[in-house]
């Protein structure tokens, strides 16, 4: 099946800091890709859409300055999560679409971050 | 808006047990709807999915079943083994996006711990 990474797959950074997140398709190619933050307890919440080659389209409530989203290739999509606050600590998946799939998405490990 | 209301967890269950996790929906129109697993450690799998109405979804032994007249989708599950345990997620995809792809909403997962 479609297989999706993420790296790394924990990271703890100091306040102030920018960390950035890197999701890849391995065996296939995505023209979307999605990231979720997922707290404890809490289902997954979009933070937002990445098209290959445009901006990145965010969901109501997330500071796209905060969030840096670049979907360079058909396989590779980054988050950067600048000047990080202990807030931001959080558990981060993306996902991938398979072109022409409508609904389907495969799903990254996961990234835990922890901001000191 | 689309939501997905799911039993909170942890469920804990004897090996060989039968397993329903219940699973309600809100939602316009006539969405899709999955089960996801997410293993200890790794990414959302998907498990199942049923994208009409009285259409049952089963793989691995799980299945659900589309009730519209109720709104659910429980996920059920015969007897359960330890390599069940893992969280189940709930969700449905609704309208299409203007990108042409449909977005996901979550519940909130549930803990399965199936003990020998």
């Amino acid at each position: 099946g479609a297989v999706v990474s993420q790296h790394p797959s924990r990271v703890i950074c100091k306040s102030g800091t920018s960390v950035k997140i890197e999701c890849r398709s391995l065996d296939f190619q995505a023209t979307t890709m999605f990231w979720y933050r997922q707290f404890p307890k809490k289902s997954l919440m979009l933070m937002a859409t990445s098209n290959e080659g445009s901006k990145a389209t965010y969901e109501q409530g997330v500071e796209k300055d905060k969030f840096l989203i670049n979907h360079a290739s058909l396989t590779l999509s980054t988050l950067t999560v600048t000047s990080a606050h202990p807030e931001d600590s959080s558990f981060y998946i993306c996902s991938a679409k398979v072109s022409g799939d409508s609904y389907e998405q495969y799903f990254g490990p996961g990234t835990r971050l922890t901001v000191t | 808006g689309n939501s997905v209301t799911q039993m909170e967890g942890p469920v804990t269950l004897s090996e060989e047990a039968f397993l329903t996790i219940n699973c309600t929906y809100t939602a316009t129109g006539y969405p899709s709807l999955f089960w996801y697993v997410q293993y200890p450690g790794e990414g959302l799998q998907l498990l199942l999915k049923a994208t009409k109405a009285d259409d049952k979804g089963s793989n691995k032994g799980f299945e659900a079943t589309y009730r519209k007249e109720t709104t659910s989708f429980h996920l059920e599950k015969g007897s359960v083994q330890v390599s069940d345990s893992a969280v189940y997620f709930c969700a449905l995809s609704g309208i299409p996006h203007s990108g042409g792809y449909q977005k996901v909403t979550f519940g909130t997962g549930t803990k399965l711990q199936v003990i020998p």
